[in-house]
C-alpha cells in the first residue's frame, strides 16, 4: 500500500537550472495538489489539480508549473531554479477537494545553490 | 488577520501529562476540520477527522470544535514520546474548495 511517492527525495541545483518533481497515487484519488513548507511558513498550496485534465493556481505559484500527466501522476516543474525556491515540496491526494483531509507523500528536499 | 492561527510552540511536556493543543479561525463558513502529525523529516499525516461542532474521540485523542468561538482543539492525555512532533491543524476552504492549514505546533514529550 504505497500512497501517494514523491521522487527524487533529495535534490541540489544550481541556480537557473530546470527540474521536474513527480508525484504518483495509487488510491484512485480524483484530487491532487503540490504543496511547499518552509520554516514559520507552513504549509503552502502551490497548484492543485481538482481532477484528472484540470489545473489550478494555489497561493504561491510563481515560478512553477505543473502536468496531471494521468489520474495517477502530478508533477511540478521548477523552469529556472531560484535560491527562493529551497524548500521542502509535499504532493498530496484525496478523494475530493478538501472536506476528507489529505495524504501526503514524504516530501523532496530541494536546495538551490 | 489569518485565516487559520495557531501558537508554534516549541511545547514540552513530560511523559503522562495532557496536552491541549489549539487553532482559532476567522471563516464561518468551514466545516470540516482536521489535525495532522508531522514527524521530522516526514510528510504530513491525518490523525483527526471532524464534522461540524462537538467532539471526537480516537484513543488517548480528543478533537474538540466550538464553532461558535471559532475554536479547535486537540488533546492527547498520557503523553507518550512518541507523540513528540508538530501537530497542524487545518480545515476545509469554504467556497475555495481546498484545505487550510495552520503553521503548526512543535510539541516534545520528556521521558
Amino acid at each position: 500500500n504505497a500512497g501517494v511517492t514523491q521522487t527524487p527525495k533529495f535534490q541540489v541545483l544550481k541556480t537557473g537550472q530546470s527540474m521536474t518533481l513527480q508525484c504518483a497515487q495509487d488510491m484512485n484519488h480524483n484530487s491532487m495538489y503540490w504543496y511547499r513548507q518552509d520554516p514559520g511558513m507552513g504549509l503552502r498550496l502551490i497548484y492543485y489539480s481538482a481532477s484528472e485534465g484540470t489545473t489550478d493556481k494555489g497561493e504561491v505559484p510563481n515560478g512553477y508549473n505543473v502536468s496531471r500527466l494521468n489520474k495517477r501522476e502530478f508533477s511540478l516543474r521548477l523552469e529556472s531554479a531560484a535560491p527562493s525556491q529551497t524548500s521542502v515540496y509535499f504532493c498530496a491526494s484525496s478523494e475530493v477537494t478538501g472536506a476528507y483531509g489529505y495524504t501526503f507523500g514524504s516530501g523532496t528536499r530541494l536546495t538551490v545553490v | 488577520q489569518k485565516e487559520v492561527e495557531q501558537d508554534p510552540g516549541p511545547l514540552s511536556v513530560p511523559e503522562g501529562a495532557i496536552v491541549s493543543l489549539n487553532c482559532t479561525y476567522s471563516n464561518s463558513a468551514f466545516q470540516y476540520f482536521m489535525w495532522y502529525r508531522q514527524y521530522s523529516r516526514k510528510g504530513p499525516e491525518l490523525l483527526m477527522y471532524t464534522y461540524s461542532s462537538g467532539n471526537k474521540e480516537d484513543g488517548r485523542f480528543t478533537a474538540q470544535v466550538d464553532k461558535s468561538s471559532k475554536y479547535i482543539s486537540l488533546f492527547i492525555r498520557d503523553s507518550q514520546p512518541s507523540d513528540s512532533a508538530t501537530y497542524l491543524c487545518a480545515m476545509d476552504g469554504g467556497s475555495q474548495g481546498n484545505l487550510i492549514f495552520g503553521k503548526g505546533t512543535k510539541l516534545s514529550v520528556k521521558p
